[in-house]
C-alpha cells in the first residue's frame, strides 16, 4: 500500500485570500504526481499530472510545485473564489511496472464569500 | 462532461445478490481504470485494463472481478454483495497506458447494499 497523504484534511478560506496545502509521497521511489479537483456531486477533474522535480504547473490562479526529493508537493489557489471550493486530491505512480495510481483522502476547502 | 459514461447511475440491491458495472471510455482510450469510493474513504484502486488487458490490481476481492471487451467498455462485476460494499464506483479512462496520462472520470455508480 502506498503512503500518500494530503493535509490538511479541511480548510476554510476567505474569499480573496491565498491559500495552499501539501501531497506527501514516497521519496524514494517516483514516477509520477497528479493533481485533481473534485466538487460536490461531479466527478474528478484533473488540475496536472507533474514529472520532475522542481516541476511548476499553473493553471488560472490554482499552480502546484513538485520536490521528488523529499516527496511532497504543494498545491497554490491565489485570490480564492466560491468556485473553488472542492475536494483536491493528489495521486501517486510509482517507479516500476506497477501501474497503479494511488489517491490521497484529499484536502477539502471551502471558500467563504 | 468527460466523455466518459457509467451505468447505472444509482442501484440498490440486496446482501448476497449480484451487479454489474457499465463503464463506456472516452473514445479512442485505451486505458480502464475502476475505483470504489466508501464512507470516509479515499479512492481506492480496483483495478486498471489497457486495450482487453489486465494491467494492474489493487486490492480487489476475489468477489469482484472486471473485464475489458473489444470495442474498449469495462464491466465490474461484484458478487455475493455485503452491507461494505455500499460505495460509489467510478471507472476512469486515459489515451495510453502511460503513467503520465491524466484520468478522465465518469460520474460513478452508487452502490447500496441493504
Amino acid at each position: 500500500i502506498l503512503n500518500v497523504e494530503q493535509s490538511p484534511q479541511s480548510l476554510h478560506v476567505q474569499e480573496g485570500d491565498s491559500t495552499n496545502f501539501t501531497c506527501s509521497f514516497p521519496s524514494s521511489n517516483f514516477y509520477a504526481l497528479h493533481w485533481y479537483r473534485w466538487e460536490t456531486a461531479k466527478s474528478p477533474e484533473a488540475l496536472f499530472v507533474m514529472t520532475l522535480n522542481g516541476d511548476e504547473k499553473k493553471k488560472g490562479r490554482i499552480s502546484a510545485t513538485l520536490n521528488t526529493k523529499e516527496g511532497y508537493s504543494y498545491l497554490y489557489i491565489k485570490g480564492s473564489q466560491p468556485e473553488d471550493s472542492a475536494t483536491y486530491l493528489c495521486a501517486f505512480n510509482p517507479r516500476s511496472n506497477d501501474y497503479k495510481l494511488s489517491f490521497g483522502a484529499g484536502t477539502t476547502v471551502t471558500v467563504r464569500a | 462532461d468527460s466523455g466518459v459514461t457509467q451505468t447505472p447511475k444509482h442501484l440498490i440491491t440486496a446482501t448476497g445478490q449480484r451487479v454489474t458495472l457499465r463503464c463506456s471510455p472516452r473514445s479512442g482510450d485505451l486505458s480502464v481504470y475502476w475505483y470504489q469510493q466508501s464512507l470516509d474513504q479515499g479512492l481506492q484502486f480496483l483495478i486498471q485494463y489497457y486495450n482487453g488487458e489486465e494491467r494492474a490490481k489493487g486490492n480487489i476481492l476475489e468477489r469482484f472481478s472486471a473485464q475489458q471487451f473489444p470495442d474498449l467498455h469495462s464491466e465490474l462485476n461484484l458478487s455475493s454483495l455485503e452491507l461494505g460494499d455500499s460505495a460509489l464506483y467510478f471507472c476512469a479512462s486515459s489515451t495510453s497506458g502511460r503513467r503520465t496520462g491524466e484520468l478522465f472520470f465518469g460520474e460513478g455508480s452508487r452502490l447500496t447494499v441493504l
